[in-house]
């Protein structure tokens, strides 16, 4: 089964570019049927989907975030990797990794908290 | 954009009750409709997917149906470990998540 692990700074200043790993084990990014997706859950609201990509390359991203957020892969290192640029208080959340899979399925990280501040 | 409204946004109710919420699509997603529940300090995870079936290894007191834009979530027999938020989930276009809801005892 594969499992998912975020890493990366827990603060974040204004204006900056927030990044964040995920490291996949117990599978490959290279899995054709896998996609691999990042989402966020704002302090004590609901889930927000922020994009994925596949083995491909293609990526998709939520239309509000599209100008700032990029989502790529590193094969080698089995990780894959978000960046959001600009950030302000209102990016401050907890950001899971996840894998999808058939029927649109997916499978989380455990989760990090960013918060933006100053 | 398609847009998921579930209801309610939370409830409370007694082990043993049958406890039932709704997703309502904004357009047509067919069976692209999962669910899940999400535990206080835990990542979600998933129970239903397709509409209606169940995820292995999830008990069959949970159950989903629906099709099209009107989809429902059951839980047969509450049990005191189902206190959680509850989810929906389209997979049609992209992914997006309904407003989720608390189910407390």
């Amino acid at each position: 089964q594969v499992q998912l692990q975020e890493s990366g700074p827990g603060l974040v200043k204004p204006s900056q570019t927030l990044s964040l790993t995920c490291t996949v084990s117990g599978g490959t990014l290279r899995n054709g049927g896998y996609y691999w997706s990042w989402i966020r859950q704002h302090p004590g609201q609901g889930l927000e989907w922020i994009g994925y990509i596949y083995y491909s390359g293609s990526t998709y991203y939520t239309s509000s975030l599209q100008s700032r957020v990029t989502i790529s892969l590193d094969t080698s290192k089995n990780q894959f990797s978000l960046k959001l640029t600009s950030v302000t208080a209102a990016d401050t959340a907890l950001y899971y990794c996840a894998v999808g899979y058939g029927s649109g399925r997916l499978d989380w990280g455990q989760g990090t908290l960013v918060t933006v501040s100053s | 954009d398609i847009q998921l409204t579930q209801s309610p946004s939370s409830l409370s109710a007694s082990v043993g009750d049958r406890v039932t919420i709704t997703c309502q699509a904004s357009q047509d997603i067919k069976y692209s409709l999962n669910w899940y529940h999400q535990k206080p300090g835990k990542a979600p995870k998933i129970l239903i997917y397709d509409a209606s079936r169940l995820e292995t290894g999830v008990p069959s007191r949970f159950s989903g149906r629906g099709y099209g834009t009107d989809f429902t979530f059951t839980i047969d027999s509450l049990q005191p470990e189902d206190i959680a938020t509850y989810y929906c989930q389209q997979y049609d276009n992209f992914i997006v998540f309904g407003g989720g809801t608390r189910v407390e005892i």
